[in-house]
């Protein structure tokens, strides 16, 4: 099966402007989560969807950060404005059954000048 | 809340040997979902193995296998034959059962395969 896809591979982006990641997961996976990774951390969830309904954004600073799902398959997660402190990688990842495991895109490494 | 934790930054081994990463977490569920996960420098996240902490008998998976002491909370990785492809971050990761609970991530133990 097709895995998780995500882009672009890598942004440089100045503090303060905006960008935008896409992914697309799994055919089939109904929940999709966002990841943020910074370097030398492990993951931590910024959002959760189940099909095109939000679970969990606990974590989401909802001041720059937003998210959809729309139609329940692709996503985007967009940063406005950006801060240096959101220089991280953001992981997409989509599940069938969150008690087997979570498959992961090989995420956006995002760098904030 | 869970956590997570991971004691050792670094580890580093000898090609053909065996290795062993901590893990421990603290959790107030009774059932719940435990993970090994891999990141290699392309960064995509690879589940190495999977543990139900109802099942006592540990989980293998090739050269993979952990050491769940469930009374602990501990869940290491054993990695038998170490080939230079292993080289990678190793994560390990926990879900609770209960509805609601997300993935949790520890903080990650570098490893590298010496030739």
């Amino acid at each position: 099966e097709a895995g998780v896809a995500q882009s672009p591979r890598y942004k440089i982006i100045e503090k303060r402007q905006s960008v935008a990641f896409w992914c697309n997961p799994i055919s089939g996976h109904a929940t999709l989560y966002w990841y943020q990774q910074i370097l030398g951390q492990g993951p931590k969830l910024l959002i959760q969807f189940q099909n095109n309904g939000v679970v969990d954004d606990s974590q989401l600073p909802k001041d720059r950060f937003s998210a959809e799902r729309l139609k329940g398959v692709d996503s985007t997660l967009k940063i406005q404005p950006a801060k240096l402190e959101d220089s991280a990688v953001y992981l997409c990842a989509s599940s069938f059954d969150r008690y087997y495991g979570y498959t992961f895109g090989s995420g956006t490494r995002l760098t904030v000048v | 809340a869970q956590t997570v934790t991971q004691s050792q930054p670094e580890m580093s081994v000898q090609e053909a040997e065996t290795v062993t990463l901590s893990c421990t977490y603290d959790t107030s569920e009774s059932n719940y979902y435990l993970f090994w996960y891999k990141q290699p420098p392309s960064r995509q996240m690879i589940l190495v193995i999977r543990q139900e902490a109802y099942k006592q008998q540990n989980a293998t998976e090739n050269r993979f296998s952990v050491n769940f002491q469930k009374a602990a909370k501990s869940f290491s990785l054993k990695i038998s034959d170490s080939q230079l492809g292993d080289t990678a971050m190793y994560f390990c990761a926990f879900i609770g059962a209960a509805s609601g609970s997300r993935l949790t991530f520890g903080e990650g133990t570098q490893l590298t395969v010496n030739p």
